[in-house]
């Protein structure tokens, strides 16, 4: 049982790429989320699902866009990646809603904007 | 302004002894805390859960206190061990009326736990 797998684990990109980072989950949770964490600031989260199809902002959602079109899949995608977007990212999932459900996260994502 | 602060960047402590960490927030009214623990270089891992109705909850060696008049949470580690270091983070849980809920994090306290 894999649980959550982001992939890829590093990135290196230069300012103005795109790229996307993608996290499945085999646990058929209905809710996956993707947070950014920095040194210094908690997890923050950046786009959330609540289920196939749908997706909704979270606290810092600009210059990211996500899709859900699978319930095991959510891709967070930076289309054109600036310095200030070079962070941890994790994706999470839950099967309850709201705040008590707890999550599971994946190993992380290390992107290096230049 | 609403902030939640975990009080300590590092917490050093011996083997054996109780480690407790804080949780403080202020201008929230959580419904729930939550507590993981993160070690370099991996993602986040679940804890505990507490619900504002109640004032502790205990899983073996761990044990969360939460006192919403305080706006504070407490995180215990009894009989500590050095697989115990790392970083631990807390979490509220807030109700948004009808709609998906939110975890707000702290930054994390990082335990050192010495042999």
């Amino acid at each position: 049982n894999a649980g959550v797998t982001q992939t890829p684990k590093f990135r290196v990109l230069k300012t103005g790429q795109s790229m996307t980072l993608l996290c499945a989950q085999d646990m058929n949770h209905e809710y996956m989320y993707w947070y950014r964490q920095d040194p210094g600031m908690g997890l923050r989260l950046i786009h959330y699902s609540v289920g196939e199809g749908t997706t909704a902002k979270g606290e810092v959602p600009d210059g990211y866009n996500v899709s859900r079109l699978k319930k095991q899949n959510f891709l967070l995608g930076l289309e054109s990646a600036a310095p200030s977007q070079t962070s941890v990212y994790f994706c999470a999932s839950s099967y309850r809603a709201g705040p008590s459900g707890e999550l599971f996260f994946g190993e992380g994502s290390r992107l290096t904007v230049l | 302004s609403q902030k939640i602060e975990q009080n300590s960047e590092a917490l050093n402590i011996q083997e054996g002894k109780t480690a407790t960490l804080t949780c403080n927030y202020t201008n929230y009214s959580p419904a729930y805390l939550q507590w993981y623990r993160q070690d370099p270089g991996r993602g986040p891992v679940f804890l505990l859960l507490i619900r504002e109705n109640e004032k502790e909850k205990r899983k073996e060696r761990l044990k969360v206190t939460f006192d919403t008049t305080l706006k504070q949470s407490l995180f215990h580690i009894t009989a500590s061990q050095p697989a115990d270091s790392a970083t631990y983070l807390c979490a509220l849980g807030l109700n948004y009326g009808g709609s998906q809920g939110n975890l707000i994090f702290g930054k994390g306290t990082k335990l050192s736990v010495k042999p």
